[in-house]
């Protein structure tokens, strides 16, 4: 299994563009990677997903390197309502979702 | 469409009572899941289901049960309940594998 290191927080302020890097070292040919949102007291939302290059969404983009052992996810311009705990996962390939392991997540703070 | 829903919102248990908690999906999704996330840890997963009558065992599926008799409900048990249940409690749901899930609101448990 991939296991993911993220940072454990971020602080910004708005208007700035925020990149949240994960590490996933031992990511395996087919696996996939995916990043969450969770807003406090609710629960959390799909943001995007990706393979390799480069994806990119009406919420953000994600950046994978040609080797993947890594991904950045990238906020334009956040607001005070991007403050959010954000988790990076690996779905293994095939995986029914027995070996989703979510981690502690980024704690990202935006700030006026 | 109401999403992922979850019943209760809150409920307070006194050790070794027994309780039962509602995940409701509309969106006609194959796979259901439980999470509990305590304070400063991320998710983790109980049981998971992929499809009708099925179930199986997530990270920490110890004191739990589930029953997946319609496709659109899934229930999870605490037929014994410990202090060391009381957590967030979160359902998701998703069409096929676990890479796109949705969540619903959580239940918020405690265990005296």
């Amino acid at each position: 299994l991939a296991k993911t290191t993220q940072p454990i927080s971020m602080d910004s302020y708005e208007g700035q563009e925020v990149n949240i890097t994960c590490s996933h070292n031992n990511i395996a040919t087919n696996d996939y990677i995916t990043w969450y949102q969770q807003f406090p007291s609710q629960g959390p939302r799909f943001i995007i997903q990706g393979y390799k290059t480069k994806v990119t969404n009406e919420v953000a983009s994600l950046f994978i390197p040609a080797d993947r052992k890594s991904s950045t996810l990238s906020l334009p311009r956040v607001s005070l309502s991007d403050t959010a705990v954000y988790y990076c996962l690996v779905v293994p390939e095939g995986d029914q979702g027995g070996k989703l392991f979510f981690g502690q997540g980024t704690e990202l703070s935006v700030k006026p | 469409n109401a999403g992922v829903t979850q019943t209760p919102k809150f409920r307070v248990l006194k050790t070794g009572q027994s309780m039962t908690l509602l995940c409701a999906q509309d969106m006609n999704h194959e796979y259901m899941y439980w999470y509990r996330q305590d304070p400063g840890m991320g998710l983790r997963l109980i049981h998971y289901s992929v499809g009708e009558g099925t179930t199986a065992k997530g990270e920490v599926p110890d004191g739990y049960n589930v029953s997946r008799l319609k496709k659109q409900n899934f229930l999870l048990g605490l037929e014994s309940a410990a202090p060391s249940q009381t957590s967030v409690y979160f359902c998701a749901s998703s069409y096929f594998g676990p890479n796109e899930q949705f969540f619903g609101p959580g239940t918020r448990l405690t265990v005296l």
